[in-house]
């Protein structure tokens, strides 16, 4: 299967707590994108990197990426509990048009 | 305002009805694709199109048609529904005639196949 895994499936933090959610995947690719979700609502895009970055920022975001252990996570700082949603990673491979999805990482945050 | 719509939002059906859902996108974007999402499953592609009579084929396809004739419409065609249909359904653009741009995401469309 092209799909990757991500890791952990379910997490549950305090507010103020940092998440980090990993992403896996097998093949080689052109970028990663990280999206949230809002329970039963459409994805929002987070962060693109792509296959020659290593790192990336947008505000409480950190994306990292290494191509050679063909894995990416996603930190959100001093969370809130507006973040909560489920967070996807997904990426295209060289050649392709289609963006692969992993299954997600459902993140709650405790006030 | 910048968006991606679908219709409807909701739909209960029975096996074998045929359905349209459509997908409409005010920002000119080149491509478009579907995606279904199930519990455990993640958000698999099923079809998507580069541009206006471009289209092709994503992860599954199978028991779904799609059409481009224009380029801000892409609806989705079940045929003959069956309940293994019954899924989350979304709808996404992006500006550039490639999958690697960031995607823009309609709010979903809940099936019911009975």
């Amino acid at each position: 299967s092209q799909q990757g895994e991500e890791d952990p499936q379910a997490l549950s933090i305090q507010e103020g707590e940092n998440a980090t959610m990993n992403c896996s995947y097998k093949t080689s690719i052109n970028n990663l994108q990280w999206y949230r979700q809002n329970s039963g609502r459409g994805l929002v895009h987070l962060i693109l990197i792509r296959s020659n970055e290593r790192e990336k920022h947008s505000g409480r975001l950190r994306v990292t990426l290494d191509t050679s252990k063909k894995s990416s996570s996603l930190l959100i700082t001093a969370s809130r509990a507006a973040d909560t949603a489920s967070y996807f990673c997904a990426r295209t491979l060289p050649g392709a048009q289609k963006l692969v999805f992993g299954q997600g990482t459902r993140l709650t945050i405790n006030p | 305002e910048a968006q991606v719509t679908q219709n409807p939002r909701y739909l209960i059906t029975v096996t074998g009805k045929k359905l349209t859902v459509t997908c409409s996108q005010n920002m000119n974007h080149e491509y478009m694709s579907w995606y279904r999402q199930d519990p455990g499953l993640g958000l698999r592609q099923i079809y998507y199109s580069m541009n206006v009579e471009v289209t092709d084929k994503g992860d599954v396809p199978e028991g779904y048609k799609v059409s481009r004739k224009e380029k801000r419409n892409f609806p989705l065609i079940l045929e003959s529904p069956s309940p293994n249909q019954t899924s989350l359904y979304f709808c996404a653009s992006s500006l550039g005639a490639r999958a690697r741009e960031t995607q823009y995401f309609g709010p979903g469309t809940r099936l019911l196949v009975l």
